[in-house]
């Protein structure tokens, strides 16, 4: 199984601000890593596939990067809609795994 | 507009069963990969089982195999997920989704989900 750690767990940050999000894999999942937006009583909500892919109808300011182990999500200037808590997901190999979501708060 | 609504939650006893459905709009849940994904409460999300768009082969992980069935029915464009011998850790919300591609090109990742439903499982 591989495992998924995202950093930090906690992110205390105000609007306009940058915001660096980080998972890294076990074992290499060459490009195979989504990202999931998911606020509270909400379903997750895909942002990034495939490492850097933004999904349909995602703001510009959201930007993945990274390939093999270590991956980024970077939010360049936070809206106040984008405080949440982001996990990151495997498909490489079965199970799949998510990791264990990084939540973005108001500082 | 594509839609995915749980039901079927509720409050089961240790080793009991219960059946979550999954009603799809919008599109044909035999033309794509769909999952179940759960969220104990508090905590974060764990993939439980996927069905796959062509042959419907089946996956699950570990902590459910061999208790939970993963299903779909073509005419009622429909997703389901059979829980027997349910545990107490089995407590979680259970949302269905969708996979983002369709027709064989499965990518097990999932662009739309449900709201979410609710199991109890408590003596």
């Amino acid at each position: 199984e591989i495992m998924l750690t995202q950093s930090p767990a906690t992110l205390s940050l105000s609007p306009g601000e940058r915001a660096t999000l980080s998972c890294r894999a076990s074992q290499s999942v060459n490009t195979y890593l989504a990202w999931y937006q998911q606020k509270p009583g909400q379903a997750p909500r895909l942002i990034i596939h495939d490492a850097f892919n933004r999904a349909t109808a995602i703001p510009a300011r959201f930007s993945g990067s990274g390939s093999g182990t270590d991956f980024t999500l970077t939010i360049s200037s936070l809206e106040p809609e984008d405080f949440a808590v982001y996990y990151c997901q495997q498909r490489l190999t079965w199970p799949l795994t998510f990791g264990g979501g990084t939540k973005v708060e108001f500082k | 507009e594509v839609q995915l609504l749980e039901s079927g939650g509720g409050l089961a006893q240790p080793g009991g069963s219960l059946r979550l459905s999954c009603a799809a709009s919008g599109f044909s849940v035999n033309t794509y990969a769909m999952t179940w994904v759960r969220q104990a409460p508090g905590k974060g999300l764990e993939w439980v089982s996927a069905i796959r768009s062509s042959g419907g082969g089946t996956e699950y992980a570990d902590s459910v195999t061999g208790r939970f069935t993963i299903s779909r029915d073509n005419v009622k464009n429909m997703l389901y997920l059979q829980m027997n011998s349910l545990r107490v850790d089995d407590t979680a919300v259970y949302y269905c989704a969708k996979d983002r591609i369709g027709s064989g090109h499965d990518t097990w990742t999932f662009d739309y989900w449900g709201q979410g439903s609710l199991v109890t499982v408590s003596s």
